[in-house]
């Protein structure tokens, strides 16, 4: 199964409206990542958040990591149609190296 | 500053085919990956190379799939036979040390008949 499993598996909202995406994973990680893959493209990087810490912000971007449910949620506020694009959570694992697992993503869809 | 390059950007192949695609990490970066994407897998890490040395394959799906880092500003990933289940984008991505950031090439959509 996978390390990291987004949910929901597809977001549709409004312009101006909150996105809210869940990523839960299995084991202890060094820090959680969230990349954004827009239609045809690579995976850009949004946010690192590490084990001990447990919010963090950019922009209008908003992480939170809870390590004792192996799960973390990302908070887009005041959507915008340019948003519309895949999320994905990513986790290196303690004692991977630098690598990392890839969930299965959500895909958010702003309308105008 | 360029991105992750790679080439080509789309390769249709029959089955049986041999196939190479390239990649060119961001300069000075001494990690490189190599990903599958498929709508059924995922994101599948196949391979990764720390300065230049392959650390983990444990992804590559099987023997007909290879990988080479001959220095630090290339590497490929080859098929060799291709079949119609390697159909994927594959993907590229650098990182600097430990920072932890991976950056994405565009991809290599492949198209295996």
């Amino acid at each position: 199964s996978q390390q990291g499993e987004e949910d929901p598996q597809a977001l549709s909202i409004q312009e101006g409206e909150n996105a809210t995406m869940n990523c839960s994973y299995k084991t202890s990680i060094n820090n959680l990542q969230w990349y954004r893959q827009n239609s045809g493209r690579g995976l850009v990087h949004l946010i690192l958040i590490r084990s001990n810490e447990r919010e963090k912000h950019s922009g209008r971007l908003r992480v939170t990591l809870d390590t004792s449910k192996k799960s973390s949620s990302l908070l887009i506020t005041a959507s915008r149609a340019a948003d519309t694009a895949s999320y994905f959570c990513a986790t290196a694992i303690t004692g991977g190296g630098n690598k990392l697992t890839f969930g299965t993503g959500t895909q958010l869809k702003v309308e105008l | 500053d360029a991105g992750v390059i790679q080439s080509p950007r789309h390769e249709v192949t029959e089955m049986g085919q041999e196939v190479t695609l390239r990649c060119k990490p961001i300069s000075g970066h001494n990690s490189l990956f190599w990903y599958r994407q498929t709508m059924m897998r995922g994101l599948e890490l196949l391979i990764y190379f720390n300065n230049n040395v392959p650390i983990d394959d444990s992804g590559m799906p099987e023997d007909r799939f290879s990988a080479k880092m001959p220095n630090a500003s290339f590497s490929t990933l080859k098929i060799q036979p291709s079949e119609p289940r390697d159909s994927a984008v594959y993907f590229c991505a650098s990182t600097l040390g430990r920072t932890d950031t991976q950056y994405f090439g565009p991809g290599t959509r492949l198209t295996v008949l």
